[in-house]
């Protein structure tokens, strides 16, 4: 069955750096769009960003663009977000999310647990 | 961006009886495919959301038939013919014609 495993999340300080990976198994990796969502407590969910299956496409959220970073390794199954430049409102916890395996789809299915980032001074 | 606005934003329901979210968006959701780019979500408590409806009215793998998805363009609609209990949690609406992907402010379910 499809899952995706979150982690990395923590605490940081504002101004300061995480990485968080997305570990996933059950389907061909490879083929799908892949993105990052996130839920501040108590609050709603926010669309952070997308990756394209061939890593053709990236696009982000207006909130983190020029500070987060969307990567992929398709040889191990993983999805990975650099932030950097840490601010108090990135603090949330970021879901890992399957997109399709079809191009300019921007859709999504299945979703990770989630890991909590805290950014706090 | 495409602003999404759903409503009600509290929704108490009782067992066995119906219920129902409207989710608006600010531009037309329909693709030149002809399919509409709205997606319904449920996140139970301490859980992450989970597809319940896909392209407005199409139903995800496992979701009871209790659930339907209807509308198009800018207006649409998540019905629950029959409440039950495990239906309680918060429901979004989504939208992926473009980027960036919004989402509606969310409808809490409550058992009455």
């Amino acid at each position: 069955q499809v899952q995706l495993v979150e982690a990395g999340g923590g605490v940081a300080q504002p101004g300061k750096s995480l990485r968080l990976s997305c570990e996933t198994s059950g389907f061909n990796f490879r083929s799908y769009t892949m993105h990052w969502v996130r839920q501040a407590p108590g609050r709603g969910l926010e669309w952070v960003a997308l990756m394209s299956y061939d890593e053709t496409y990236k696009f982000y959220g207006g909130s983190v663009r020029g500070r987060f970073t969307i990567s992929r390794d398709n040889s191990k199954n993983t999805l990975y977000l650099q932030m950097n430049s840490l601010r108090i409102d990135d603090t949330a916890v970021y879901y890992c999310a399957r997109g399709l395996n079809s191009v300019f789809d921007w859709r999504t299915d299945y979703w990770g647990q989630g890991t909590l980032v805290t950014v706090s001074s | 961006d495409v602003g999404m606005t759903q409503s009600p934003l509290s929704l108490p329901a009782t067992p066995g009886q119906p219920a129902s979210i409207s989710c608006r968006a600010s531009r037309s959701l329909l693709h030149s495919n002809g399919y509409n780019y709205l997606d319904w979500y449920l996140q139970r408590p301490g859980q992450s959301p989970q597809l319940l409806i896909f392209l407005a009215s199409h139903r995800a793998s496992g979701v009871p038939d209790r659930f339907s998805g209807s509308g198009s363009g800018t207006d649409f609609t998540l019905k629950i013919s029959r409440v039950e209990p495990e239906d309680v949690g918060v429901y979004f609406c989504m939208q992926a014609l473009q980027t960036p992907i919004t989402f509606g402010q969310g409808t809490r379910l409550e058992i009455k």
